[in-house]
């Protein structure tokens, strides 16, 4: 099993570029996250879903939607990018609510 | 103040040292969560508590539920568990909605 495979692992925006951040677990996982981490702060939940077509914002929406069309995959998209979205990014995957939770291995984003 | 708070946020030791880590939390939970965070890496749950104890190698996480509070302790140290350890909180608020400690950052030495 691959488990959580976060694509890219570096990438450098200009201000205002549009990316897809991608996320997929082959664990058949219902419950899937996206973190922000920035230095000397705890991570911070973007978005989450709960199953295929349900989603739900976290602690820091703005600027980034999500889409869960299958169970597997579940995109990050920057709109428009800022330099204040530069931060390491990570999608985490769990079978249940209170179950042990999969990381990615993260997506290093810089804004310019 | 923060939901979620660790002690200490740095630590260093001699190989092994007993090393215990805390997590202080103010809201109601239905899990919590220790990580581990090597330099530059991804991310590994080590544990999940609801109650009690759990052991793993020469990992022991503790949880007391009415005190809001929890430990991870490991025993015999060695400089491969340098990393950042993270306490992650689910409040019992019926939404997925994780609340993660600033970390602890360990350096075991030699």
């Amino acid at each position: 099993n691959a488990g959580v495979t976060q694509t890219p692992k570096f990438q450098v925006l200009k201000t205002g570029q549009s990316m897809t951040l991608q996320c997929a677990q082959d664990m058949n996982h219902e419950y899937m996250s996206w973190y922000r981490q920035d230095p000397g702060m705890g991570l911070r939940l973007i978005h989450y879903s709960v199953g295929a077509g349900i989603t739900d914002q976290g602690e820091v929406p703005n600027g980034y939607n999500v889409s869960r069309s299958t169970t597997e995959d579940f995109p990050l998209r920057l709109l428009s990018a800022a330099p204040s979205q530069t931060s390491v990014y990570f999608c985490a995957s769990s079978w249940g609510e209170v179950t042990e939770a999969f990381f990615g291995q993260g997506t290093r984003l810089t804004v310019v | 103040k923060n939901e979620v708070e660790q002690s200490p946020q740095n630590l260093t030791a001699q190989e092994g040292e007993f090393i215990t880590i805390n997590c202080s939390y103010s809201v109601g939970i239905s899990a919590l969560h220790w990580l581990q965070q090597h330099p530059g890496g991804g991310i590994v749950s080590l544990f999940m508590l609801s109650s009690g104890k759990k052991k793993h190698g020469r990992l022991i996480a503790t949880i007391n539920i009415q005190e809001k509070h929890s430990s991870l302790h490991i025993t015999a140290s060695h400089p491969r568990d340098s990393a950042v350890y993270i306490c992650a909180v689910l409040p019992t608020s019926g939404t997925y909605k994780y609340i993660f400690g600033t970390g602890t950052r360990l350096k075991v030495l030699a």
